[in-house]
Formats: C-alpha cells, structure tokens, sequence
C-alpha cells in the first residue's frame, strides 16, 4: 500500500539554505495533508498542515505548498537550522476516514553546519 | 505543554506472552489512537477509539489485538498472545476533535521486542 510516497529517503542542506521534501499521492480522497517532524526516542511532533481547498499555507520557516492536479505536496524550510535535523513524515486523511492518517515512509533531512 | 505520556519506553516479552501498554493521552482530549512502526517501515495506522468504543481498526488490528479506556486518563492496548513480527515502535496519540484539522499529538512511543 503505497498511498502516500516520499521518494528521497534522505536529504543534506547546508545551514542558512533551503530544504525542500518532497511528498506524492495516489488516493484522490485525500483532502488534508500535514507533515510530522520525528527525532530519534520521540513520538512525531506535528509541524504544519494544509487543506486541499488551499496550494500553500505558511508557518514562520516552514511553508508547505499543494499541487492537487499533480497530486503532490512538499514542505519549505527557509532558512535551514541543524536543529532541523529529524525524520520528516508526509501524512494524509481523506473524507471516507476522517479519523486516521496514512503516512509516508520519512525523509531523513540532515542540517549541515 | 500537555503530552501524551507513554509506558514503558521499553517492553521485553517472550512470545506467546500478553502485554498491556499504556497510555495517558492529553486531559481534554477525545480521540485516541494507536499506531505502531516496524523497524524500517512506516507509521502505520492500528485502532482509533471515541467514546468508549472502538471507531475504525486497520486489518492489522486483529483479534489478539484490544484497547480499552479503564479510567478517565489511562488508554491501554493489549497485545493477547504475541509474536515475533509484533515487535515494533508503539505510538499512542490523541486529538482534542475529530475533524481532519485538528493535528494528532503522540507519545514518545513504547518499543516493544517479542523474542
């Protein structure tokens, strides 16, 4: 079941410079998207979310944009801090289980000093 | 800030044994969740449970599988008889509504190792 893809499993930027995760869908169901960011012994920590009536939402660093005809969405982080440094999960629900998400696989994103 | 508290962090059962992890999910919170991650692979989805019941379950969350709300703060799953492939990273999580907007916070997570 590969509903939700993050094709890079990992992804090095120098501190100060843009990192960009990206994610794609398959499920035309989806509707809301949001992106967890996990460090390693913790539980994923919601970052930023955005709804399909929407192409962009922006929270401080982080923007994420939403191409709903490509089925794709990917997260902006400007600038890139190494304390950014965390498994990045892509996670989405749709209308027909508004209850649970399906997420990705992760993107490892390493913030070079 | 209000977290979701899990125990223990980590869990040592033989197979065929029966373990019971716990959960204190967020005081005003609602809906509860389970979701467990095998070493390497995803997060995946078992059981979220409002209202004292259970409201969706992933065909994962089989038989061996039961949740319960036994007090006003505690949330437990319950593995009935394990086994080797139940080992993985247990999260619990809870959210305040259960509209799409409202994110899901999770714990820390519960390793559990079936040997």
């Amino acid at each position: 079941d590969q509903q939700v893809k993050q094709n890079s499993p990992s992804l090095s930027v120098q501190e100060g410079r843009i990192s960009i995760l990206n994610c794609d869908y398959t499920n035309s169901m989806f509707d809301y998207f949001l992106w967890y960011k996990k460090y390693p012994a913790e539980g994923p920590t919601f970052l930023i979310s955005i709804s399909s009536i929407k192409d962009k939402n922006e929270d401080g660093r982080f923007t994420v944009f939403l191409n709903k005809s490509a089925k794709h969405l990917s997260l902006h982080i400007v600038p890139s801090q190494p304390g950014d440094s965390a498994v990045y999960f892509c996670a989405a629900s749709g209308y027909g289980s508004a209850r649970q998400l399906t997420f990705g696989s992760g993107t490892q994103l390493t913030v070079l000093p | 800030e209000p977290e979701v508290t899990q125990t223990p962090s980590h869990q040592v059962t033989q197979m065929g044994q029966e373990v019971i992890l716990r959960c204190v999910p967020i005081s005003n919170h609602l809906y509860f969740y389970w979701y467990r991650q095998i070493l390497g692979q995803k997060v995946e989805f078992l059981v979220s449970f409002y209202n004292n019941e259970i409201s969706e379950k992933s065909e994962i969350f089989d038989d061996q599988f039961s949740v319960e709300r036994p007090d006003g703060s505690n949330f437990t799953l319950k593995i009935r008889s394990t086994k080797l492939e139940d080992s993985a990273m247990y999260f619990c999580a809870s959210r305040v509504q259960g509209n799409r907007g409202s994110p899901l916070h999770f714990g820390n997570g519960t390793r559990l190792t079936v040997t």
